[in-house]
């Protein structure tokens, strides 16, 4: 069974950092690529970023490019988000997920964590 | 507002059929980008239900249906369910953002 588990959300002051870890397993973590999206209260879905396999390659949404950075651990199966500069609009559950079906930046998401909780409040 | 567009809402009767559509430009759906769509109950994590346009994803019923024609893609969905009722995204790769959008989400609702 493919499991994604989020953790590292909670309350940040504006201007703070935090790190943002997803653990997978039930998968060869190695050979896929990743990514993470989020949702803020009573919005939409937001693609924010992806990483390749070994993670030479990574993409991110103009929201959040200078400020957050995608990383991967392979020998741990884990997959980072740092996330520096925090406004109050980065508000939001974060998800990880995995790749399916196209590139790390374009492909479709088919397993999905439950999510972590990002407050930004001072 | 979202690059890609999609109606706030759609409604429907159970049984009938209802189109959600997602209407990109020629930097994204119409620069042939795939498209993928997911099916979100609010509190759990989104569902992958179609992608690269038109292919289900595994589990997923033949109720649901995706297609694309030129800048704008559609998600159909066939004898509405009230297991359908949910918040469906559509998704796809913008080449002048580098990086993959999602729609702005439609809900819908099976009265």
């Amino acid at each position: 069974e493919v499991q994604l588990v989020e953790s590292g959300g909670g309350l940040v002051q504006p201007g703070g950092s935090r790190r943002l870890s997803c653990a997978a397993s039930g998968i060869t973590f190695s050979i896929y690529a990743m990514a993470w999206a989020r949702q803020a209260p009573g919005k939409g879905l937001e693609w924010v970023s992806g990483i390749s396999t070994g993670g030479d390659n990574t993409y991110y949404a103009d929201t959040v490019r200078g400020r957050f950075t995608i990383s991967r651990d392979n020998s741990k199966n884990t997959l980072y988000l740092q996330m520096n500069s925090l406004r109050v609009e980065d508000t939001a559950i974060y998800y990880c997920a995995k790749v399916w079906w196209g590139t790390a930046a374009a492909g479709s998401l088919d397993y999905w964590g439950q999510g972590t909780l990002v407050t930004v409040s001072s | 507002q979202s690059v890609l567009t999609q109606p706030p809402s759609v409604s429907g009767a159970p049984g009938q059929r209802v189109t959600i559509s997602c209407t990109g430009s020629r930097s994204n759906i119409g620069a042939n980008s795939d498209v993928h769509w997911y099916q979100h109950l609010p509190g759990t994590a989104p569902k992958l239900l179609i992608y690269g346009d038109s292919n289900r994803s595994s589990g997923v019923p033949d109720r649901f249906s995706g297609s694309k024609s030129g800048t704008s893609a559609s998600l159909a969905i066939t004898g509405l369910q009230t297991e359908d009722e949910a918040d469906y995204y559509c998704q796809s790769y913008d080449t002048n953002l580098s990086a993959s959008i999602f729609g702005g989400g439609t809900k819908l609702t099976v009265l």
